[in-house]
């Protein structure tokens, strides 16, 4: 079956350490994106990516990296300098230059310990 | 900048009741308006808004866009207890780009 799949569910991350989410599509999608969701909140969109090899900045990208290798894959990666990561992180995907809404994982949930 | 906002951000209805949920927007590049649900994981996709006054109708629910006034309103009649999520609106640009509302957060008790 065609879908994103986002890996893992649930993370935790000590204080100073690096962490990265995985995201995975089948869906042959050129775009993907990152957003946060915070307790209460909507989504908040980090990075973005309409093609392989290239990325732009969501409105909260600061301590966030990305990169996009490959049209499949669109990792995240929540540096040290993210004083507040914990937070859901949600990844989708959409097929570009056509009227078609995006398609979602099923999140990861990260929490600090 | 680019900003979405929804209202009211959080509603509490019986069964039965029909509520409307609203989202504004003051975006560059617009081209067209999605609704969401969310209940636990990820949001499920209810509506592409594209043409202004053109009501869109899935069962219960209802929804249209003003792109002069730059809204939208999303209507659900005779609400379920199913009908409790968060319901998130964005608005999608020519860039590919796409930002979301702060949700509306609606609850409803049989």
């Amino acid at each position: 079956d065609g879908g994103i799949t986002q890996s893992p569910k649930y993370l935790f991350r000590k204080e100073g350490q690096n962490v990265t989410l995985s995201c995975e599509q089948n869906l042959n999608h050129d775009a993907m994106y990152w957003y946060r969701q915070d307790p209460g909140q909507g989504l908040r969109l980090i990075y973005y990516s309409q093609i392989v090899n290239d990325f732009q900045k969501g409105d909260i990208a600061e301590g966030y990296s990305v990169s996009r290798e490959k049209k499949e894959s669109f990792p995240l990666t929540v540096t040290s300098a993210q004083k507040n990561p914990t937070a859901f992180y949600l990844c989708a995907s959409r097929r570009t230059g056509s009227e078609q809404p995006q398609h979602f994982g099923d999140g990861t949930r990260l929490s600090i310990l | 900048e680019d900003k979405v906002v929804q209202s009211p951000l959080s509603l509490v209805v019986h069964e039965g009741d029909t509520v409307t949920l609203n989202c504004s927007y003051e975006v560059t590049n617009f081209r067209s308006l999605l609704w969401y649900k969310q209940e636990k994981k990820a949001p499920t996709f209810l509506f592409m808004l594209t043409s202004s006054g053109i009501e869109k109708k899935s069962g219960r629910l209802s929804s249209i866009l003003d792109k002069k006034e730059l809204f939208s309103i999303l209507n659900i009649t005779a609400t379920q207890t199913g009908d409790s999520a968060v319901y998130l609106c964005a608005p999608t640009f020519y860039t590919d780009k796409l930002i979301f509302g702060t949700g509306t957060r609606l609850q409803v008790f049989p």
